[in-house]
């Protein structure tokens, strides 16, 4: 089946610092999607993106879809204790229609923040 | 409640036992996802409806997972004879349209013993 290969795997940063996490896969997506997971919660969605090339924003956050539809990034500015979490990056195959919603997860990046 | 609402929160059973896991979407939403996720890793697709329907299974591991939304609203998601290998928590989300954001819930942990 499809795999997505998040990396790095966890990141201890100073608060203030920027982040940046990827994700590549060995099949092509046509959308990548990055979550971020509290402790205790389910995945939100922070950032979707359909088109090969596009470079979108959400604040702090940027998120890139790789001009092979293979891979994806997530860059954090200015990082803050609240950016704690697991981030996951995955990637939808909805050619035709169909399947919206069944998504390919990555590993997810753990991200510790130091005030 | 506002969100998508499952239960019960935790559940712990005996091998060889059947479990159903309960998954009450946000109110409208057409589509209904039932996820897997491991420690340690993101979620992995299991089963999705567009209100009743269900659309596809191919995630379901084995015959011995199945689910319904029969009036297109609440799901179930049912495992029989439990191994310990099902250990997991087992999340649901539902999604606004047929090509909407999903909504995941809190999850059910499932510990078989």
């Amino acid at each position: 089946g499809q795999q997505l290969n998040q990396s790095p795997q966890s990141m201890f940063i100073q608060e203030g610092e920027d982040v940046s996490m990827n994700c590549t896969s060995s099949s092509i997506f046509n959308t990548w999607l990055w979550y971020k997971q509290d402790p205790g919660e389910g995945p939100v969605l922070l950032i979707a993106l359909y088109k090969a090339g596009e470079l979108t924003s959400n604040g702090r956050l940027t998120a890139q879809f790789g001009i092979t539809r293979k891979d994806s990034f997530l860059n954090i500015s200015a990082s803050i204790p609240s950016d704690v979490g697991i981030y996951f990056c995955a990637g939808e195959n909805n050619a035709g229609g169909t399947s919206y919603g069944k998504l390919t997860f990555g590993q997810g990046t753990i991200l510790t923040v130091h005030p | 409640g506002a969100g998508v609402s499952q239960s019960p929160r935790y559940k712990v059973t005996k091998r060889g036992q059947d479990v159903a896991l309960r998954c009450d979407p946000i109110s409208g939403h057409v589509s209904l996802y039932w996820y897997r996720q491991a420690l340690g890793q993101g979620p992995e697709f299991l089963t999705y409806f567009n209100y009743e329907a269900q659309q596809d299974k191919s995630g379901l591991p084995n015959d011995r997972f199945s689910a319904e939304r029969p009036e297109g609203s609440i799901s179930t998601l049912t495992i029989q004879r439990t191994e310990q290998r099902d250990s997991a928590m087992y999340r649901c989300a539902s999604s606004p349209s047929m090509a909407g954001e999903l909504f995941f819930g809190e999850g059910s942990r499932l510990t078989v013993l």
